[in-house]
């Protein structure tokens, strides 16, 4: 299966500021996924990020509070934007295997905590 | 999208066999049943999937009953290190010229072995 390596692993950042996060993949993907875990929650989908397309965003999450960028096969970021207390969760990225049926490979995730 | 439901806790004895269950009664034929577990503060960590047949690989079994609407991981012999939280998930993908294929996280089983 893919490796990943996700940056920041942890940060805590002032309130109405940004953080992007990094998501490394070892081989190309088609697909990348971030979800998003609030504490003792289980994971949401924010949204699906294909190379050379716009992110694809599930209900509830928006380009402008999360802005994807996707600028090649294995590599992505997630930008949370304007950040409040609410939004500190564990940001994860997430890939589909290198053999198809395989399933998905979650990177370790990002702990954001915003004060 | 087919749903899944599953019990929010369980127990198991350590060395015992840990039986996790399972509904996803509005499961379509092409949908894969897959397994993922998270362990405290790590990213998800792939099981074992199925379509139709009983599974098994080196960290656990996977019974699908014959009209799929329901399915049982089984750790065989549970030790303290498979404490976590447990992910049964129909995995949705759909070809054509829009590809779809996402995984949507349930509240999952909370499963502590017990020594």
């Amino acid at each position: 299966s893919a490796v990943i390596s996700q940056k920041p692993s942890r940060d805590i950042c002032q309130r109405g500021t940004s953080l992007t996060i990094q998501c490394q993949v070892d081989s190309q993907v088609t697909m990348m996924f971030w979800y998003r875990q609030q504490p003792g929650q289980s994971l949401t989908l924010i949204a699906t990020a294909n190379q050379g397309s716009e992110a694809t965003y599930e209900s509830g999450f928006v380009i402008d509070k999360f802005p994807i960028s996707r600028p090649n096969l294995t590599f992505s970021t997630l930008t949370v934007s304007n950040m409040s207390p609410e939004d500190s969760s564990i940001y994860l990225c997430s890939v589909v295997g290198g053999r198809q049926f395989y399933g998905y490979t979650f990177g370790s995730g990002t702990r954001l905590t915003v004060v | 999208d087919a749903k899944t439901t599953q019990p929010p806790s369980m127990d198991c004895a350590e060395g015992r066999a840990a039986n996790l269950p399972c509904n996803h009664s509005t499961i379509s034929g092409n949908e894969y049943v897959y397994w993922y577990r998270q362990i405290h503060s790590q990213g998800p960590q792939y099981i074992i999937h199925g379509l139709k047949n009983n599974e098994t690989n080196e960290m656990a079994s996977l019974i699908i009953t014959e009209d799929r609407k329901s399915s049982t991981l089984i750790l065989p012999h549970a030790t303290l290190r498979d404490t976590a939280v447990y992910y049964c998930i129909v995995r949705v993908i759909r070809g054509g010229s829009t590809s779809y294929d996402k995984v949507i996280f349930g509240p999952g089983t909370s499963l502590s072995v017990i020594p």
